[in-house]
C-alpha cells in the first residue's frame, strides 16, 4: 500500500489567501484525522472523521478553518482567509484500529 | 485531566546507553497507551504500545514501563543508537479501536557516537 497520501507537500501563500489541503487515506481505513503540528503546540488534533462523518471538530481552532470527507478515500482541511498564525506542518492520519498511520504532512507557510 | 505530560522536553545520550523518557496521566478511563517516533521530515509512527493490564511490554531494544497507580508510564531504549535520534511523543486515548489520542508534548533524542 502507498500509505497516506497528502498535498501539496509544502505550501507558500499570502495572508488572506485560501488554501486547500488535501489528503488520501490507506484504503480500508474507516478513520481520518487532521493534525496541526509547530514548535509552540506540539502535536494538535484538529479533526477526526468516521466513516465520512466528522466525530470530533473540538480541536479546529476558528471558523476559518474547515474539513470534509466527500468520500473513503478522500479529504480535505481548508483555511479561508489564511493568517501567517496558520503557519505549521499539516499531518493527516488514518486507521482501521489502534494504530494511526501518518501521511508526510504538508509544511504552510502564511506570508 | 484530558493533558498526557511528558519529560524530558530534550535528552542527549551516549551510544550504547540507556534513553528513558517519562509521560504522565490524570484520566484513569485511559486504557491504550502508545508512543510514537518521528523523524525530521516524517510523520509519526507507531513504535510500540501498551493496555493497562500489563505492567511492561518489550518489543527489541524498545520497552514500555507502566505505573497504573501512578498514572504513569515511560520508554526505556537500551543500548541507544545514532538511528534512534529522533522525537519521541508518548500518547493516550480513551475506548477500543480508533479513537482521540492525545499526545504528550514530545522529547527530542539525540544520541551521540
Amino acid at each position: 500500500d502507498a500509505g497516506v497520501i497528502q498535498s501539496p507537500r509544502h505550501e507558500v501563500t499570502e495572508m488572506g489567501q485560501e488554501v486547500t489541503l488535501r489528503c488520501k487515506p490507506i484504503s480500508g481505513h474507516d478513520y481520518l484525522f487532521w493534525y496541526r503540528q509547530t514548535m509552540m503546540r506540539g502535536l494538535e488534533l484538529l479533526i477526526y472523521f468516521n466513516n465520512n462523518v466528522p466525530i470530533d471538530d473540538s480541536g479546529m481552532p476558528e471558523d476559518r478553518f474547515s474539513a470534509k470527507m466527500p468520500n473513503a478515500s478522500f479529504s480535505t482541511l481548508k483555511i479561508q482567509p489564511s493568517e501567517p498564525r496558520d503557519s505549521a506542518v499539516y499531518f493527516c492520519a488514518s486507521s482501521r484500529t489502534d494504530e494511526q498511520y501518518f501521511g508526510p504532512g504538508t509544511r504552510l507557510t502564511v506570508t | 485531566q484530558q493533558q498526557v505530560k511528558q519529560s524530558p522536553q530534550s535528552l542527549i545520550v551516549q551510544k550504547g546507553g540507556i534513553s528513558i523518557i517519562n509521560c504522565a496521566y490524570e484520566n484513569t478511563a485511559f486504557d491504550y497507551f502508545p508512543w510514537y517516533q518521528q523523524f525530521p521530515g516524517k510523520g509519526p509512527a507507531l513504535l510500540i504500545a501498551i493496555r493497562p493490564d500489563v505492567s511492561e511490554k518489550k518489543e527489541g531494544r524498545f520497552t514500555i514501563s507502566f505505573n497504573k497507580s501512578a498514572k504513569q508510564f515511560s520508554l526505556h531504549i537500551m543500548d541507544s543508537q545514532p538511528g534512534d535520534s529522533a522525537t519521541y511523543f508518548c500518547a493516550a486515548s480513551l475506548g477500543s479501536s480508533a479513537s482521540k489520542i492525545i499526545f504528550g508534548s514530545g522529547t527530542r533524542l539525540s544520541i551521540r557516537p
